[in-house]
């Protein structure tokens, strides 16, 4: 299973872009990589995935470096209701199909 | 539409004492999952079922067991509780396809003492 890094915590200020980084250089070629967040006392919810390309959707974006081995999830203008722990998940399709989770980046957003 | 359903929410078990942790989907989806999560932590996987009539260990596997009792259910047993296993609990589904994303239920609070 690929391996993913993620800064512990960052802040950010409220309407303001936020850049996300995540390490996956042991993802293999044919794996998704997907993001998910957590808001408080509820489950993950799917934010976006991609495979190669930039993707972009009403929540976010998500920038794929040229090797896959690192990617960045963007929200463009944070509000204090993106404040959540992002989890960027390389998804498994050799075989199986499972996610694996890491600790994720808790958000904080400040007014 | 109720998207993953988990039973129950709440729940207080004494050490030894057994449970079934419940979980239904009605999204036709044919992959299911349970995770867990300790306080301050990431999402561990425990048991998933690729598909009706299958499962597969986790990474943290011991001390459950599972049932797929059809496409819709997907069942997580605590056969002799221990305070370790005091966490939240999730249950999870996708397509099972090389794009699925998961839908998630809102967790089931289990406190062992």
């Amino acid at each position: 299973d690929a391996k993913t890094t993620q800064p512990n915590s960052m802040e950010s200020n409220e309407e303001e872009p936020v850049h996300l980084p995540c390490n996956h250089s042991t993802i293999s070629g044919t794996d998704y990589i997907h993001w998910y967040r957590q808001l408080p006392s509820q489950g993950p919810e799917y934010v976006i995935h991609g495979l190669t390309s930039n993707v972009n959707n009403r929540m976010a974006s998500l920038a794929i470096a040229e090797d896959r081995k690192s990617s960045t999830l963007i929200l463009h203008r944070a509000t204090l209701r993106d404040a959540a722990v992002y989890y960027c998940i390389p998804y498994t399709t050799s075989g199986t199909y499972k996610y694996i989770f890491g600790t994720g980046t808790r958000l904080k957003v400040l007014a | 539409n109720a998207g993953v359903t988990q039973t129950p929410k709440f729940q207080v078990l004494k050490t030894g004492q057994s449970m079934t942790l419940q979980c239904a989907q009605d999204m036709n989806h044919n992959s299911m999952y349970w995770y867990r999560q300790d306080p301050g932590m990431g999402l561990r996987l425990i048991y998933y079922s690729a598909s009706e009539g299958t499962t597969d260990k986790g990474e943290v596997p011991n001390g459950y067991n599972v049932s797929r009792l059809n496409k819709r259910e997907f069942s997580l047993r605590l056969e002799s509780a221990a305070p370790s296993q005091t966490s939240v609990y999730f249950c999870a589904s996708s397509e099972a396809l090389r794009r699925a994303t998961l839908h998630f239920g809102n967790g089931t609070r289990l406190t062992v003492t």
